[in-house]
């Protein structure tokens, strides 16, 4: 069973906090994505990675960092936090390959920037 | 520019009564497309998926169509159950390529006792 998770679900923090957001997932899934979720947008991509230290940018990368040091992990950054970036944050994983497109999703983090 | 579209942010249904829930796509390299399910407090979970070889595909009570040549695909919920109730996110992809899927806005179901 595939299991993706996030290291807190609801967070709290001052805005110009450096915020760290984790992911780990247990599949051995090479590729590795960060997607906030608001009202009325949907799921916007952030970043994602499809190898250890690799990153791509998404649709939505300002504001935002991550690292992928692991194959399991990946982390997205917030460098200075602001209440912009109060939202629903999702950590995804998949695995490359003909008719696999499936992303598993982790339980998300609700953060919430003051 | 929205390549998949899911024009209904919201759609209530009776209990017992067919949910069929709306998803457009402008980009005609994507062939594999999936509905997600998502819960508030929690993450989408996958649904169903269809290939653009097939025009149906059926899991129970859910089912989705194709129509290639309309670029739309739907997906029924027959019977509709309160359980059902959530957000579905309509998500497409084009399998050369190692890309991410790009997801629909999502569509608000209440399912109502």
């Amino acid at each position: 069973d595939v299991k993706v998770t996030q290291s807190s679900r609801y967070l709290v923090k001052r805005t110009g906090e450096k915020v760290f957001l984790e992911c780990v997932q247990d599949m051995d899934h090479e590729n590795m994505f960060w997607y906030r979720q608001d009202p009325g947008l949907g799921l916007r991509l952030i970043y994602f990675s499809y190898d250890v230290k690799m990153k791509e940018k998404g649709d939505i990368p300002e504001g935002y960092s991550v690292s992928r040091e692991k194959k399991e992990r990946f982390s997205l950054i917030l460098e200075s936090a602001s209440t912009n970036q109060t939202s629903m944050y999702l950590c995804a994983s998949s695995t490359p390959g003909t008719g696999v497109h499936e992303q598993y999703f982790g339980p998300g983090t609700r953060l919430t920037v003051t | 520019d929205q390549q998949v579209k899911q024009n209904s942010p919201s759609l209530s249904v009776q209990e017992g009564r067919i949910s069929i829930l709306n998803c457009d796509y402008t980009n005609s390299m994507f062939d594999y497309f999936l509905w997600y399910k998502k819960y508030p407090a929690e993450g989408p979970t996958f649904l169903i998926s269809i290939s653009s070889i097939k025009d149906k595909n059926e899991d129970g009570r859910f089912t989705v169509f194709l129509n290639k040549s309309a670029k739309h695909l739907s997906l029924h919920i027959v019977p509709s159950q309160p359980g059902d109730s959530a957000v579905y996110f309509c998500a497409a992809s084009a399998r050369k390529g190692n890309t991410p899927l790009v997801f629909g806005k999502g569509t608000r179901l209440s399912v109502i006792a």
